[in-house]
């Protein structure tokens, strides 16, 4: 069975540049996170969608970011512009409902 | 006072020991415990998890639960230089899940 799939692995951008992000969640699960990770921390939940209907999006930066999932299944998180403090590694995860996380192999983000 | 604390490390232990790694967390109705490990440049994969006060056991891992503590942890037995790698603790409260910052955990031959 595939894993959650994530692209670009990489993305090196100019600061005020826009940048988007895919994510292809385990098939079946329902639920999909966006987390973004700096270097020596955890993960930070950004949003939580289920289904196509965003549950928690209480820590997205909204001036800035913004995710859709519009057939539930895969999505996409956009951030415009870009800011050098946006260099982080963004996760996407995907559970059932209130089952274990699976993580994808995450974007690298590298904002110049 | 963070929601999940770990000892950032780096815990050196040799190789064969048992590693024991740490984890506190300030939410009394968190429901659920799991331990990530992560590799340098790779995602967190789930080791385990635990719901119940107690010990679970999963090969050489073991993950223990204290919730009037507010304590998790997870010990490695017979520790093998493949354990080295950064260990996140995540609490589930509802369907948040909040991560440590990670322990790191080098394994010597």
């Amino acid at each position: 069975e595939a894993g959650v799939v994530q692209s670009p692995r990489y993305k090196i951008i100019e600061k005020k540049q826009p940048v988007a992000f895919w994510c292809n969640p385990i098939s079946g699960h329902n639920t999909l996170y966006w987390y973004l990770q700096n270097l020596g921390q955890g993960p930070e939940l950004l949003i939580r969608y289920e289904n196509e209907e965003a549950v928690d999006d209480s820590q997205l930066p909204k001036d800035r970011f913004s995710a859709e999932r519009l057939k539930g299944v895969d999505s996409t998180l956009k951030i415009q512009p870009a800011e050098l403090g946006d260099s982080a590694v963004y996760l996407c995860a995907s559970s059932l409902v209130g089952g274990t996380q699976y993580f994808g192999p995450g974007t690298r983000l590298t904002v110049l | 006072q963070k929601e999940v604390e770990q000892n950032s490390g780096p815990l050196s232990v040799p190789e064969g020991a048992i590693a024991s790694l740490n984890c506190t967390y300030s939410d009394r109705g968190s429901q659920s415990f799991f331990w990530y490990r992560q590799y340098s440049g790779k995602s967190p994969e789930l080791i385990m998890f635990i719901y119940s006060n107690g010990d679970k056991e999963d090969g050489r891992f073991t993950a223990q639960l204290n919730k009037a503590s507010q304590y998790v942890s997870l010990l490695i037995r017979d520790s093998q230089p493949s354990d080295s790698a950064t260990y996140l603790c995540a609490v589930r409260n509802t369907d948040k899940l909040i991560f440590g910052t990670g322990t790191r955990l080098q394994v010597f031959p």
